[in-house]
């Protein structure tokens, strides 16, 4: 299995739900990224796990929360987003942490709509 | 400060032709340079990926070259195929001096479209 697989494809919530993105991988990675991209843009870093624990954190508003409940798993639990929240969630998963050095594999991505 | 810049930002071409993309990047230190195919509403796709010491690789109708001197890359694709319409985006790794900001760089991405 070579891929990444993210669920669901299309989500909508409103701005007082609760929902949670969750992404998975076989390949035996063991760093797993989250990343936002608005349209037209590139992918902007969100989190960063490293063997299973949070390494990187970009600066992230908290109605974001990441989660990792073990090496294949990331999930992505949204609280109490914003309008300006929506945009095209990625995840992608390298065989070791290092982010400039080890190619990353990227899902499909969850398409987010906030109203 | 580390930018990457592609040229065109879009393009289109006939079915069957060939078309260059360009990247210029600032990056410094340089560990390695990155080409993504990314169709609308998905995420990228890996296509190459080059070290300092690499001029030039390929991968099917995909061939990037890199001048490490002038900090220069292109992507080449042969042949188009209307499957070809995507962004296509250059991103550059930042070398192990960069410290602890190491993240990707990326480019804004040239948009081709390919049409019959």
């Amino acid at each position: 299995d070579t891929e990444v697989t993210q669920t669901p494809k299309h989500l909508v919530m409103g701005m007082t739900n609760k929902k949670s993105l969750k992404c998975e991988q076989h390949m035996g990675h063991r760093a797993m990224y989250w990343y936002k991209q608005k349209a037209k843009k590139p992918p902007e870093l969100m989190f960063v796990y490293s063997y299973e624990k949070l390494s990187i954190n970009e600066s992230v508003p908290s109605r974001f929360s990441p989660e990792c409940p073990n090496s294949s798993l990331l999930n992505l639990h949204l609280h109490a987003l914003q309008p300006e929240d929506s945009a095209l969630y990625l995840c992608a998963s390298s065989l070791s942490p290092g982010q400039a050095y080890n190619e990353q594999f990227f899902g499909p991505g969850t398409r987010l709509t906030v109203l | 400060k580390n930018q990457v810049e592609q040229s065109p930002q879009s393009l289109i071409i006939l079915e069957g032709k060939n078309c260059t993309l360009q990247c210029n990047y600032t990056v410094s230190p340089f560990s390695n340079l990155r080409w993504y195919k990314q169709d609308t509403g998905r995420g990228p796709v890996s296509l190459t990926i080059m070290t300092f010491s690499e001029n030039t690789k390929s991968n099917g109708r995909y061939t990037a070259t890199l001048d490490a001197d002038t900090k220069q890359s292109s992507l080449h694709i042969t042949a188009s195929q209307l499957s070809d319409s995507a962004s296509y985006i250059c991103v550059v790794s930042p070398g192990a001096l960069a410290g602890n900001n190491r993240k990707l760089i990326w480019g804004l991405g040239t948009s081709l479209a390919v049409n019959p």
